[in-house]
């Protein structure tokens, strides 16, 4: 099993929709990353978070430290925001990131 | 600079040939990292640098690779003796002071090895 999973793995979705992405992790973690990398692989970092809720546009992401568990939102979504959408969990204990295997969101127009 | 810069952006070499993979982190950012993602694969840590020491160094894949940091800035991975299985995209990023911190990626070398 992964430390960190997400779900789902493929997601298409019309234009205008209320997108949800997860990720469980099982390691102890003092911060979660989500990552945004387009076709071409620049990776942009969206959020980093270790507790609570941000929001940045139409991009909120949450995280339940008790439940192991982060979402990423995307309200009102457009083809703009089709990328593969990754969570990486930082344990703290050493320099490196876990990564999840990314979520690849398609939204049509 | 203004981002994490990365050279070159492709590199295609022979197998068996050394390449020097270079990143410019964000100014003033201590920590920096290296990261390899394969073809169809999710991304892999290889290496991390605090200041111009590598507190872990757990992630390369085999006494061809190797990583240096001068003067707390500038980061080379050289890989030697290519083989095929090292075509990936080599991603840098670096942060302030650490995971803790948010994390800035460059837009990664591609390398293909012939």
């Amino acid at each position: 099993k992964n430390e960190v999973e997400q779900s789902p793995q493929n997601l298409t979705a019309q234009e205008g929709e209320f997108i949800t992405i997860n990720c469980s992790y099982s390691v102890g973690i003092s911060a979660l990353h989500w990552l945004q990398q387009h076709p071409g692989g620049g990776i942009v970092s969206l959020f980093m978070l270790s507790s609570g809720k941000k929001k940045h546009g139409r991009l909120i992401a949450t995280i339940n430290i008790q439940e192991k568990h982060s979402s990423l939102h995307i309200t009102a979504s457009h083809p703009r925001d089709s990328a593969v959408y990754i969570c990486a969990a930082y344990g703290g204990s050493q320099g490196n990131l876990i990564f999840g295997k990314g979520t690849k969101l398609s939204v049509k127009p | 600079g203004a981002g994490v810069s990365q050279s070159p952006s492709n590199k295609v070499t022979e197998k068996g040939k050394d390449v020097e993979l270079r990143c410019d982190p964000i100014s003033g950012h201590t920590a920096l990292y290296w990261y390899r993602q394969s073809l169809g694969q999710g991304l892999e840590f290889l290496i991390y640098f605090q200041g111009n020491s590598a507190p872990d160094k757990s992630g390369l894949p085999s006494d061809r690779f190797s990583a240096e940091r001068t003067g707390g800035s500038v980061s080379t991975l050289t890989i030697q003796r290519t083989q095929q299985e090292d075509s990936a995209v080599y991603l840098c990023a670096s942060s302030l002071q650490g995971l803790s911190t948010e994390a800035f990626f460059g837009q990664g070398t591609r390398l293909t090895v012939v």
